[in-house]
């Protein structure tokens, strides 16, 4: 699943600082997902953006949670006055378009590890 | 909200040893994944189901996708050291695009050389 970059790999904040995290989708994938997983838990999803579109946001805070995945540039995920409840593992996921008999398979990032302070 | 029922929580073998994971819910899901994660990694795709029934392999993988599309199981033979990791299920509702992942709590596989 070579091609789905996140960073910063590791991002240390203290409480009410704004924490921002980046992902590029494999090439070719026009579909973003945001996962966050709590030490020793699975992941829990968050957010699903298309280029320029928020489809899905079901799974994100209302309050201090944002997602942005523009025409040009990698997909954000923002965190604003960051609390300590706020420390995990996010990751960042794509995928093609679904294809009937093989499914749309998402291809994940290798993470960033948010540790508020 | 949804939650799929993953066990064993853990799981301590010796080298060679066959291993059987499996995953349950309550509803129905069109797709069932299976993903291996190493300690500071993201999930990387071992297998994915797309049919109720529908026995696949992957090496010394090998996984279900159960016929009343509510679980799924997966087994390794002959495992190795380098099998050691945390196994997650996740199962996928849609059939279009957009479809999220409802993941398991996760297997935690240790292997004794």
């Amino acid at each position: 699943n070579a091609g789905v970059m996140q960073n910063p790999r590791h991002l240390v904040r203290r409480r009410g600082q704004e924490a921002r995290l980046r992902c590029s989708p494999m090439k070719g994938h026009s579909h973003v997902y945001w996962y966050r997983q709590l030490p020793e838990e699975g992941l829990k999803f968050m957010v699903y953006l298309q280029k320029e579109n928020i489809i899905d946001e079901s799974g994100m805070p209302k309050e201090r949670f944002s997602a942005e995945f523009p025409k040009e540039g990698p997909s954000i995920l923002r965190i604003q006055q960051v609390v300590r409840g706020d420390s995990a593992a996010y990751f960042c996921a794509s995928s093609h378009t679904f294809i009937r008999g093989t499914g749309e398979t998402q291809y994940f990032g290798p993470g960033t590890r948010l540790l508020v302070l | 909200g949804q939650q799929l029922n993953q066990s064993p929580q853990s799981m301590f073998i010796q080298e060679g040893e066959d291993v059987s994971m499996n995953c349950t819910s309550s509803s129905i899901f069109n797709t069932w994944l299976w993903y291996k994660q190493d300690p500071g990694e993201g999930p990387v795709l071992l297998i994915a189901l797309y049919k109720a029934g529908e026995l696949t392999s992957n090496g010394r993988l090998t996984a279900q996708f159960g016929i009343t599309r509510k679980d799924s199981f997966l087994n390794i033979s002959a495992s190795i050291p380098s099998d050691v990791g945390i196994y997650f299920c996740a199962g996928q509702k849609g059939e279009t695009s957009g479809s999220r992942l409802t993941f398991g709590e996760g297997t935690q596989l240790t292997v004794n050389p």
